[in-house]
């Protein structure tokens, strides 16, 4: 089956630094990435969309310059987290798909704690 | 906001009952897929059901679809105390997943 890499799996930081998040397709190349971000008991909400080669699409409500996307090639895309603060940390999960009548393969999440 | 609600929100069951969760979503589909996530893992995918599909079956799992009613449900049979986790269902709509709340399951040995 298809594999979808994330790292760190756990990262701690300070008020203010920024800290990037790898996704990976490890066996296939994905035309889009997404990206999720998930609270404590709660649902997985979709931050963003993106294509490689273009633009991130971002959801209503997810601040652009704060959490920057970049999906370089067919098989990485990165989130950075800018300036990040408390209120940022969370569980950030990616998924990966090879087009649009495939299924999403998710990682396995990073939690961010930013202290 | 989410597209997809679930029903019951949690459901605690003693192991060998049957399970089911159900998932009401509002706009049209291309397809319905069914997760589980352990706590604080990433999800894994369980069942993808297209829109002209009605009913799907893995293993122990059985995945409806009713699209005149907007309404997917989940059974697991023969539950197991590993099959403790959360249960999500997203409905993919124009290449975008859309996640429901999700079912916290509990099976008690």
């Amino acid at each position: 089956g298809a594999v979808v890499s994330q790292h760190p799996s756990w990262v701690i930081c300070k008020s203010g630094t920024s800290v990037k998040i790898e996704c990976r397709s490890l066996d296939f190349q994905a035309t889009t990435m997404f990206w999720y971000r998930q609270f404590p008991k709660q649902s997985l909400m979709l931050m963003a969309t993106s294509n490689e080669g273009s633009k991130a699409t971002y959801e209503q409500g997810v601040e652009k310059d704060k959490f920057l996307i970049n999906h370089a090639s067919l098989t990485l895309s990165t989130l950075t987290v800018t300036s990040a603060h408390p209120e940022d940390s969370s569980f950030y999960i990616c998924s990966a798909r090879r087009g649009l009548v495939y299924e999403q393969y998710f990682g396995p999440g990073t939690r961010l704690t930013v202290t | 906001s989410q597209q997809g609600e679930e029903d019951p929100q949690a459901l605690s069951i003693q192991e060998g009952e049957n399970a089911t969760m159900n998932c009401s979503y509002k706009t049209s589909i291309n397809n319905l897929q069914w997760y589980r996530q352990n706590s604080g893992r990433g999800l894994v995918h369980l069942i993808l059901i297209r829109s002209n599909e009605r009913e799907k079956h893995s293993g122990r799992l059985r995945v409806t679809l009713d699209t005149s009613k907007k309404s997917s449900s989940l059974l697991i049979t023969a539950s197991r105390a590993a099959d403790t986790a959360s249960y999500f269902c997203a409905t993919d709509d124009a290449g975008k997943s859309t996640f429901g709340d999700g079912t916290t399951l509990t099976v008690k040995p």
